[in-house]
């Protein structure tokens, strides 16, 4: 089946500690992208890369890394230094990022981070 | 900065009852937009998209979306809810400044709760 996985489903950490979030997708998209959901502001954008080995800062980035070492892979680091990193955090893939004619993007099932 | 607003952050309706969740947006130029619901404990998922042509776009689910320029607006309707409509939607927006990347911006979303 093509799609987007995420892992794992649920996620502790404590305060204070690095914690990184899994995102692979099977569905040759050229661009994928992490975005934070908490309750009342939607979906806020991280970071986001359009091809493998570079990648941009969104709106959130502060305390966030990540990497794009493969096509398929496109993993977060939530680190100690994000302030308030109890969230909801989906990934999505978009096939065509270049073409205002066709972009749509493609979401996982999210990661929920809670951090004691 | 570019922005998307959802009226409505909790709607309750009972079944059978007719639907329509607002959403505008503050960007002048050439929008690609899009409805994405989210099922309890399921995928954020595409309901509807509009990138050019008719104005008025159908989706799944019996859902419709009304492009209306001059107003802003992208509009979500649908003529008699079902209590499997129950979930939560969002209005995101790709305006064509944004075409680098594909980045999306999205409302706050809306609650609908639909009761038996």
């Amino acid at each position: 089946d093509g799609g987007i996985t995420q892992s794992p489903k649920y996620l502790f950490r404590k305060e204070g500690q690095n914690v990184t979030l899994s995102c692979e997708q099977n569905l040759n998209h050229d661009a994928m992208y992490w975005y934070r959901q908490d309750p009342g502001q939607g979906l806020r954008l991280i970071y986001y890369s359009q091809i493998v080995n570079d990648f941009q800062k969104g709106d959130i980035a502060e305390g966030y890394s990540v990497s794009r070492e493969k096509k398929e892979s496109f993993p977060l680091t939530v680190t100690s230094a994000q302030k308030n990193p109890t969230a909801f955090y989906l990934c999505a893939s978009n096939p065509s990022p270049t073409s205002f004619s066709y972009n749509e993007q493609f979401f996982g099932p999210g990661t929920r981070l809670t951090v004691l | 900065a570019q922005s998307v607003s959802q009226h409505n952050h909790h709607v309750i309706l009972s079944e059978a009852a007719s639907l329509e969740l607002g959403c505008n947006y503050s960007y002048g130029g050439t929008v690609n937009l899009f409805w994405y619901v989210q099922y309890p404990g399921q995928h954020l998922q595409l309901l509807l998209k509009y990138f050019s042509g008719d104005p008025l776009v159908k989706g799944i689910k019996g859902f419709e979306a009304e492009f209306i320029k001059s107003k802003f607006s992208f509009n979500l309707r649908k003529p008699s809810v079902q209590w499997s409509d129950t979930a939560e939607y969002f209005c995101a927006v790709n305006p064509s400044i944004y075409n680098q990347g594909g980045k999306l911006i999205f409302g706050q979303g809306t609650e609908l709760s639909v009761k038996p």
